[in-house]
């Protein structure tokens, strides 16, 4: 069963400076991968997929990465900005399989 | 880009009664629709999948009888909470698959916060 986890769990940091989220996954056999953000009370916005073929999305100020190989993705945001404080997730799925398993979230907060 | 909307947004309920949720993809046909439940602080689960068409393929743990969904048309799923009580209210989201991209992205609703008094 595909678990996936991201640490750290929060995380803040001063505006303008750049980071990095983290996501693991147990099973490396996945079809793609994405990053969503989520503010207080609301759905999800997509901000990045990454298919299994690829190594790296860039959108903006985010890139996210991906090494199958390791389970590991990271999603880097450079000159953070108030804006960007909300929860990341990361969501993989499987080959033949269209669902999403989602992680645990990092909720982050950007301090002005 | 592909939208999804939800209705309502928020509900409150009585236990024993019945709610019924809208999930719309605005701009696209989706032949198959999901259905999420987010508890405070936490990530989101998989309750069912809804595809236009066909009953809807449910999660293990996930009673059918207690969540109905009906996906009657391509832009159009429900999700009923019937006879609920307090351990259903949650946060639920839809999300649709665009086919129109290679159908390998999913777009989320608004989500419907639902409590049960």
């Amino acid at each position: 069963k595909q678990e996936v986890t991201q640490i750290p769990a929060a995380l803040s940091v001063p505006e303008g400076e750049n980071l990095v989220l983290n996501c693991s996954f147990t099973d490396s056999a996945i079809y793609n991968l994405q990053w969503f953000r989520q503010d207080p009370g609301k759905g999800l916005t997509s901000l990045l997929l990454i298919q299994s073929s690829q190594r790296e999305q860039t959108s903006g100020r985010l890139n996210a990465s991906l090494d199958k190989s390791s389970g590991r993705s990271t999603l880097y945001i450079a000159a953070s900005q108030p804006g960007d404080s909300a929860t990341y997730l990361c969501a993989v799925s499987a080959f033949g399989n269209e669902k999403l398993t989602f992680g645990t979230g990092t909720r982050l907060t950007i301090i002005p | 880009g592909a939208v999804v909307s939800q209705h309502p947004s928020w509900v409150i309920c009585k236990s024993g009664t019945s709610v019924k949720i809208e999930c719309r993809s605005l701009d696209f046909q989706a032949t198959t629709m999901f259905w999420y439940r987010q508890f405070p602080k936490q990530s989101l689960m998989l309750m069912a999948t809804s595809n236009e068409g066909s009953k809807a393929t449910y999660e293990q743990g996930v009673e059918k009888d207690k969540f109905l969904i009906n996906h009657a048309s391509l832009t159009l799923s429900t999700l009923t909470v019937t006879s609920a009580h307090p351990e259903d209210s949650s946060f639920y989201i839809c999300s649709a698959r665009d086919p129109r991209a290679g159908g390998n992205e999913q777009y989320f609703g608004p989500g419907t916060r639902l409590t049960v008094t």
